[in-house]
């Protein structure tokens, strides 16, 4: 079973307002990922937990704000976004990390207001 | 800067053709390469992975990966409408490195 699971598939909120995003996967995977992707763009890493802790921030301001409460779960926080935030957020899992197959969720379109 | 680079496409074949995705990539220490399948307004899947030398086949697809030359590429074979899709080519950073880089991705139309 390679199945991520993501929730919810469609996200509409305003500029003041707090949501989570959240991704599971019942793999037994120790690293999980957020990406964001705008249209015609490829994915474009934002964090990287491994082992439950956060392995790797690509300058992510703090408007988004990950959390890892089990090795199956995966959140990413929202606050104070900006229209600009507006894409497609993928949650992905592998095995392990160094490039290891990383299979990914469907996605939670996100439309900032 | 480490790149990984598509043919810009988009790419369109006759049913029934070979299509061929090609990817080069700027980082040698890159060990392994996948090749993802997005559907317009879907997610990436994973379709096809390589990290030897050599060509790899599943199914009507065969990967191939050359690391003289930092060249991988996709063949699909027999090539269905609904192949039609971007193919985004990525490569790990080696290491202990957890990234992938990604390709801007080459738009496959498969006219029937």
């Amino acid at each position: 079973d390679t199945e991520v699971t993501q929730t919810p598939k469609h996200l509409v909120m305003g500029m003041t307002n707090k949501k989570s995003l959240k991704c599971e996967q019942h793999m037994g995977h120790r690293a999980m990922y957020w990406y964001k992707q705008k249209a015609k763009k490829p994915p474009e890493l934002m964090f990287v937990y491994s082992y439950e802790k956060l392995s790797i921030n690509e300058s992510v301001p703090s408007r988004f704000s990950p959390e890892c409460p089990n090795s199956s779960l995966l959140n990413l926080h929202l606050h104070a976004l900006q229209p600009e935030d507006s894409a497609l957020y993928l949650c992905a899992s592998s095995q392990e990390a160094r490039g290891r197959k990383q299979f990914f969720g469907p996605g939670t379109r996100l439309t900032v207001l | 800067q480490k790149e990984v680079e598509q043919n810009s496409g988009p790419l369109s074949v006759p049913e029934g053709a070979i299509a061929s995705l090609n990817c080069t990539y700027s980082d040698r220490g890159s060990q392994s390469f996948f090749w993802y399948r997005q559907y317009s307004g879907k997610s990436p899947e994973l379709i096809m992975f390589i990290y030897s030398n050599g060509d790899k086949e599943d199914g009507r697809f065969t990967a191939q990966l050359n690391k003289a030359s930092q060249y991988v590429s996709l063949l699909i074979r027999d090539s269905q409408p609904s192949d039609s899709a971007t193919y985004l080519c990525a490569g790990d950073s080696g290491g202990s490195n957890y990234k992938l880089t990604f390709g801007k991705g080459t738009l496959l139309t498969v006219n029937p």
